[in-house]
């Protein structure tokens, strides 16, 4: 199995910061990575898709980079609607997720 | 527009077999790349990928669970089938399914969920 290491667990922030999570993969999944956001009581959402490319219609402030075992989800400034859970997903065999992320308002 | 719906037992006890059907519309699982999988996340946990199926029948499972899952579709019903034997209370989880619009991209479109409690 490929284990999906998420850090920091819980990431405290201002509107108007830059902030970034990073995803490690035990082994390397070249750029199969996808990034979720999840708020409470609802279904994720996908937000990226191989590590880099956005989805339609998320905001240009979302970015994903990486390739291999390290990858990175950074929000260039947060806004009020981006506090939330994130997640990253590989799926270069069967797949998995990460242990999540929780933004939160400093 | 896609749209997926869970539907199954609320309650199972201990033992018994999980039984979850996902109904879709919006897409055909015979449209080549296309996948539909299950997810599932226990009360306050993470995220946990459990299981798909591919427009071509492949099917993949997590590692860990596989002796215990069975994913199959009907095409002509526009549902996916998921099952997983032995329930245990860590098994209670909200369960999803999610469309996958193929093999290089994410879940894009998820159901609602479905909480599974299992309890005796």
């Amino acid at each position: 199995d490929i284990q999906m290491t998420q850090s920091p667990s819980t990431l405290s922030a201002s509107v108007g910061d830059r902030v970034t999570i990073t995803c490690r993969a035990s082994q390397s999944i070249s750029s199969w990575l996808a990034w979720y956001q999840q708020k409470p009581g609802t279904a994720p959402k996908v937000l990226i898709h191989e590590a880099s490319t956005l989805e339609t219609g998320v905001p240009s402030r979302f970015s994903g980079s990486g390739s291999g075992t390290e990858f990175n989800l950074t929000i260039s400034s947060l806004q009020p609607d981006d506090f939330a859970t994130y997640y990253c997903q590989q799926y270069n065999s069967h797949s998995s997720f990460g242990q999540g992320t929780k933004l939160e308002i400093k | 527009q896609i749209t997926l719906k869970e539907s199954g037992p609320t309650l199972v006890k201990p033992t018994q077999t999980l039984t979850l059907t996902c109904t879709f519309s919006g897409f055909s699982l015979s449209t080549s790349g296309v996948g539909v999988g299950w997810i599932r996340q226990p009360p306050g946990k993470a995220l946990e990928w459990l299981a798909l199926i591919y427009w071509d029948d492949d099917k993949r499972y997590s590692p860990s669970l596989k002796s215990r899952l069975t994913i199959t579709k009907d095409t002509s019903k526009n549902q996916v089938v998921f099952t997983m034997t032995n329930m245990d209370p860590v098994d209670t989880a909200t369960y999803y399914c999610a469309h996958r619009r193929y093999i290089t991209t994410g879940f894009d479109y998820w159901g609602q969920g479905a909480l599974v409690t299992v309890s005796s």
